[in-house]
């Protein structure tokens, strides 16, 4: 039984450049949520989604944007970046919303 | 906003020795959970309690939920290096809409042989 699995692992982007990060949930979960990590901090709430839709958003700006598919996997993409969302991303998935498990991270580097 | 505090911060004992961890809110949980996370990796769900008073145990890992649903600790008895990492809470607040997990600033715990 697969765990979530995030791709890529790491990547490397410019100031201004956007990204995409991707998320396939466990198996028989339906909610996918997103979480920002910086250095030395705990994960922050980015936003969920359930069926196909955004179902509960965090404290981040527009340029944050998500996509569910109707397998469930889930995609993040962030516009216009700046040095500050350097950062380890986490997909979590759940059932129910009440334990989400988490994939590995993509660690992502804006230069 | 509605925080949620770990402490201590940082925690370097010997292998052998016992320690709790403790995690606090000004509001109540609906529920909460503790993670372990090892550098570069993600979070690794270790239980979830859900109702005040709770106390489950995992091998040598004592897990509580405050009878208020407000606080936490983790107690790990005769500590070993294994147990190393980042020790973080996290709690769904009760009330509509709250499927977001909110998260501790975690606890680095180091056991040294």
């Amino acid at each position: 039984d697969a765990g979530v699995t995030q791709s890529p692992t790491h990547l490397i982007k410019t100031r201004g450049q956007q990204v995409t990060l991707r998320c396939s949930p466990k198996s028989g979960h339906d909610t996918v949520s997103w979480y920002q990590q910086a250095l030395g901090q705990g994960p922050q709430f980015i936003f969920q989604y359930y069926e196909e839709e955004e179902r509960q958003r965090g404290n981040f700006p527009d340029r944050f944007s998500g996509h569910q598919f109707p397998n469930y996997s889930s995609e993040l993409n962030v516009n216009a970046l700046l040095l500050g969302d350097s950062a380890l991303y986490l997909c979590a998935s759940s059932l129910t919303g009440l334990q989400q498990y988490f994939g590995p991270g993509t660690r992502l580097t804006v230069t | 906003t509605q925080l949620l505090e770990q402490s201590p911060q940082f925690l370097s004992i010997q292998e052998g020795e016992n320690l709790t961890v403790y995690c606090n809110s000004s509001s109540v949980f609906s529920s909460l959970q503790w993670y372990r996370q090892e550098p570069g990796e993600g979070p690794v769900l270790l239980v979830t309690v859900v109702t005040g008073g709770e106390v489950k145990k995992l091998k040598r890992l004592t897990f509580q939920f405050g009878d208020a649903r407000k606080d936490s600790s983790l107690h790990i008895t005769a500590a070993q290096p294994g147990d190393t990492g980042l020790y973080l809470c996290a709690g769904h607040y009760s009330g509509a809409g709250s499927y977001q997990l909110t998260f501790g600033k975690g606890t680095k715990l180091s056991v040294i042989p």
